[in-house]
Parts: structure tokens; sequence; C-alpha cells
């Protein structure tokens, strides 16, 4: 089945700095989606991507599909400490499962 | 997008015993799946709960283990039988709508002493 992997597994953000997390399938995917999960909370859903070469952008975040669709980054700038958490990118094919990435979790330096 | 209640939110249990949790969603959906996240991890799919027929099992996951229920198209159970340490996680339960992304529900956070 497909694999996704996701780096970097920890992001450490000084307050006001920008990062970016990757997603890499090994395999093409119908579509990609991205949930955020707060410690102790349980993932929440952030934005779906399907077609190639999208970017969709919510305030500080920006998603982007590559055009093979098989990669995702997600790019956050100005961190807050409300961005603390762990994202998560989870890619699907046409049986509408979804494979995890690893996930990563990002902490705020204030 | 739908509300997912599930229950129970937590629970500690004994070696040996079993757990159903439960899933309902406001609405009819299309799909609903089970995960499992173990403590620190990604999450896992159980298993997609099909309506009125047995569920369908990932790799490493089996009905004897995790039976699953769905009766109609808003309910579900898992049940995690006979547990072991090795089965504390949190077991999420995930329902996909027609033209709409999966979402998740709050979790059932499950430790086995």
């Amino acid at each position: 089945g497909q694999q996704v992997m996701q780096i970097p597994q920890y992001q450490h953000v000084q307050e006001g700095e920008d990062f970016t997390t990757y997603c890499n399938s090994s395999t093409t995917l119908s579509n990609i989606q991205w949930y955020k999960q707060r410690p102790g909370g349980h993932p929440v859903f952030l934005i779906q991507l399907v077609k190639s070469g999208e970017v969709k952008k919510q305030k500080r975040l920006t998603f982007q599909f590559g055009e093979a669709k098989k990669n995702s980054s997600l790019h956050i700038t100005a961190t807050q400490t409300t961005d603390v958490g762990t994202y998560f990118c989870a890619g699907s094919s046409n049986d509408y499962k979804l494979s995890f990435g690893a996930g990563t979790t990002v902490t705020v330096r204030a | 997008s739908a509300v997912i209640s599930q229950k129970p939110s937590r629970d500690i249990c004994q070696r040996g015993t079993s757990l159903t949790i439960q899933c309902q969603v406001d609405s009819q959906v299309t799909m609903m799946f089970w995960y499992r996240q173990q403590p620190g991890q990604s999450l896992t799919l159980i298993a997609t709960a099909n309506q009125g027929s047995e569920a369908t099992y990932e790799s490493g996951f089996v009905i004897d283990k995790f039976p699953i229920s769905r009766p109609n198209l808003t309910f579900s159970t898992l049940t995690v039988s006979n547990m072991s340490p090795e089965d504390s996680s949190i077991y999420l339960c995930s329902v996909l709508g027609e033209n709409q992304p999966q979402h998740f529900g709050d979790g059932t956070r499950l430790s086995i002493l």
C-alpha cells in the first residue's frame, strides 16, 4: 500500500519565524489532507488538496500539492504560540482510506 | 460538517477484558472508519466499517481482536477484545460524507493496566 513520509518530525520555532513541513508519497495520490492535533486533542481537519499543483492559503498557512500529486507541503509564516501542535498530512487514493504521515510536532519559543 | 460523538472519552481497563467504543454521527455519512493512535505516534487505519456487513480490516488487524459493527448509516462500534497493555492507545472514529473530507471524533483514550 501507499506510504506517506513526513519531515521534519519535530520543529522548534522562534515566535515570529516561518517554517515548512513536507510530505512525500510512494504512489500518486488522488488527494491529500492536512490535520492539526493539539496536545490532548484529536486531529482537526485543515484543508484538502485535490488538483495537481494546487495552492491554498488559510491566513498564515499555505498548502501546496505537487505537480505529480506525490508530495505536499505546509508553510506557516510568522509563527504564533497558537500554532503549537502536531501537523499531519494524510494521503488518499481512490478508496478514500487515509495514510497518515508521521506528523510534525511544533513547539514555539516566545 | 457532521457532528461526531464518540464515547467513552477515556477508560482504564484491566487486562483480559473487552471494551466497546461507540461512534454516533448526527447525519448520514457515506463511510465510517476506525483508527488507532499509539502514544506519540501517528494514526493507523484499523478498518472500514461497512453498513450491514462485515468490516474491511487493514493488514495487521483482525476481526477477533477488533470486532466492528455498523448497523446503520449513522452509528458504529469498535470493540477492543482481550486487552493487553499494548492496546493502550487513542481510538478514533472518522466519517466521510458526500463531497466532504474526512472528520474525526474526539477519540477514546484507553489505558490497560
